[in-house]
């Protein structure tokens, strides 16, 4: 059973960086895309970004210029890290695992927890 | 805004039947998923591709498109099935995006 344990600073100030991680237990890190996705209070998700294996990744136009999703595949973990936030930028942050099925369509069938984080001064 | 929209809040009576859709171009191109969230839960799952539930999803959900327009469907629907429903897909600019629509906050009465 894949589990997603992510974690990270829950309280930040303007202009500083988001870092959080997510590990991956219980079952293989390759062959999947891996993703992140936020949620700001009492609105709807938003997907962030994803990355694979190999280290490809997939940015939402909107925050790419500020975003960096990276791997480490000896650890099983990606990472997010999101610059110059603002109070904008405060929500649930979770990672997910993308199948990459061809057929089906692609889909996040492992959701981690959840990690809230506020930016405020 | 979201590529994806959805009807904001949706209602249905127990045990009747409910079908919550989701328009956008890219869905003429690609399947939706569709996620089940209840307050200060995660998103859960619960139909992908062509209609797949993941194991654990029960039948009662089920997932159809017909040309921009994805629908999941909930027959016989239940207490706890109240929750608010996202669908997911590529976006329609062609390139490797994802978006989610804006969500349904569904309500069984």
């Amino acid at each position: 059973q894949v589990q997603l344990q992510q974690w990270g600073a829950g309280l930040l100030k303007p202009s500083e960086t988001l870092s959080l991680t997510c590990a991956v237990y219980g079952g293989s890190f390759s062959g999947y895309y891996w993703s992140w996705i936020r949620q700001p209070p009492g609105k709807g998700l938003e997907w962030i970004g994803e990355i694979n294996h190999s280290g490809s990744t997939n940015y939402n136009p909107s925050l790419k210029s500020r975003v960096t999703i990276s791997v480490d595949t000896s650890k099983n973990q990606f990472s997010l890290k999101l610059s110059s936030v603002t109070a904008a930028d405060t929500a649930v942050y979770y990672c997910a695992r993308l199948q990459p099925a061809v057929i089906s369509g692609r889909y996040m069938d492992v959701w981690g927890k959840g990690t809230t984080v506020t930016v405020s001064s | 805004s979201s590529e994806l929209t959805q009807d904001p809040a949706v209602s249905v009576a127990l045990g009747q039947t409910v079908r919550i859709t989701c328009q956008g171009d890219s869905l003429r191109s690609y399947y939706a998923s569709w996620y089940q969230q209840k307050p200060g839960q995660a998103p859960v799952l619960v139909i992908y591709g062509k209609n797949n539930r993941p194991s654990g999803i029960p039948d009662r959900f089920s997932g159809s498109s017909s040309g921009n327009t994805a629908s999941l469907t909930i027959t016989g629907a239940q207490a706890e099935d109240e929750a608010d429903y996202y669908c997911n897909s590529r976006d329609s600019s062609g390139n490797h995006l994802r978006v989610f629509g804006g969500g349904t906050k569904l309500t069984v009465l």
